[in-house]
């Protein structure tokens, strides 16, 4: 079945320093990717996504691309501040027929604290 | 603009005990889903819908149950409540052609 790996955790930076979670996945079709962000106390919200290999997802100073010769979708963000402490999630959405549509594999979760 | 609505947002239940979680969405999605979530496991899918009158199991549906009547509503039912099921739980819902899902605010639940 498909199943999303992500770096473990937590993960602890200062201010203003880059940021790189690693995502890697196993699909049997050719999935959609996507990070998702929970911050305390709130349900999980879209950061960003790439449908198709080569894309690159951005949102907020944040990106990722799908490599899918690597099957990998890490995110990174070249200067990270103290509103950007919270978990992150790497998920994928199988695309086909049937009720394949919609369904999220998600990795375990990163938790990103960034101190002052 | 309501999205995905969950109530209630914490509970503490007895073991044994019964007791629905409550999911709302006014965006017309087709897919709904429950999943829950603990330390270390990321999120776990329990039951999902593709629209009224069609539910699925997902990967963890033991002690679970779930029903579609309306396209807006997709409530979970604990039916005898277990210290296993202390969780946070999340309702998603998307359009059936994938792109984003709107997740819950969530339910703490404790089964002491």
């Amino acid at each position: 079945g498909d199943s999303v790996t992500q770096m473990e955790g937590p993960v602890t930076l200062s201010e203003e320093a880059f940021l790189t979670i690693n995502c890697t996945y196993t699909a049997t079709g050719y999935p959609s990717l996507f990070w998702y962000v929970q911050y305390p106390g709130e349900g999980l919200q879209l950061l960003l996504k790439a449908t198709k290999a080569d894309d690159k997802g951005s949102n907020k100073g944040f990106e990722a691309t799908y490599r899918k010769e690597t099957t990998s979708f890490h995110l990174e963000k070249g200067s990270v501040q103290v509103s950007d402490s919270a978990v992150y999630f790497c998920a994928l959405s199988e695309r086909g027929g049937g009720t394949s549509y919609g369904k999220l594999t998600f990795g375990q979760g990163t938790i990103l604290t960034v101190h002052p | 603009n309501a999205g995905v609505t969950q109530t209630p947002k914490f509970q503490v239940l007895k073991t044994g005990q019964s007791m629905t979680l409550q999911c709302a969405q006014d965006m017309n999605h087709e897919y709904m889903s429950w999943y829950r979530q603990d330390p270390g496991m990321g999120l776990r899918l329990i039951h999902y819908s593709v629209g009224a009158g069609i539910t699925d199991q997902g990967e963890v549906p033991n002690g679970y149950n779930v029903s579609r009547s309306t396209t807006e509503d997709f409530p979970l039912r604990l039916l005898s409540a277990a210290p296993s099921q202390t969780s946070v739980y999340f309702c998603a819902s998307s359009f059936l052609q994938g792109g984003e899902a709107f997740f819950g605010q969530g339910t703490r639940l404790t089964v002491v």
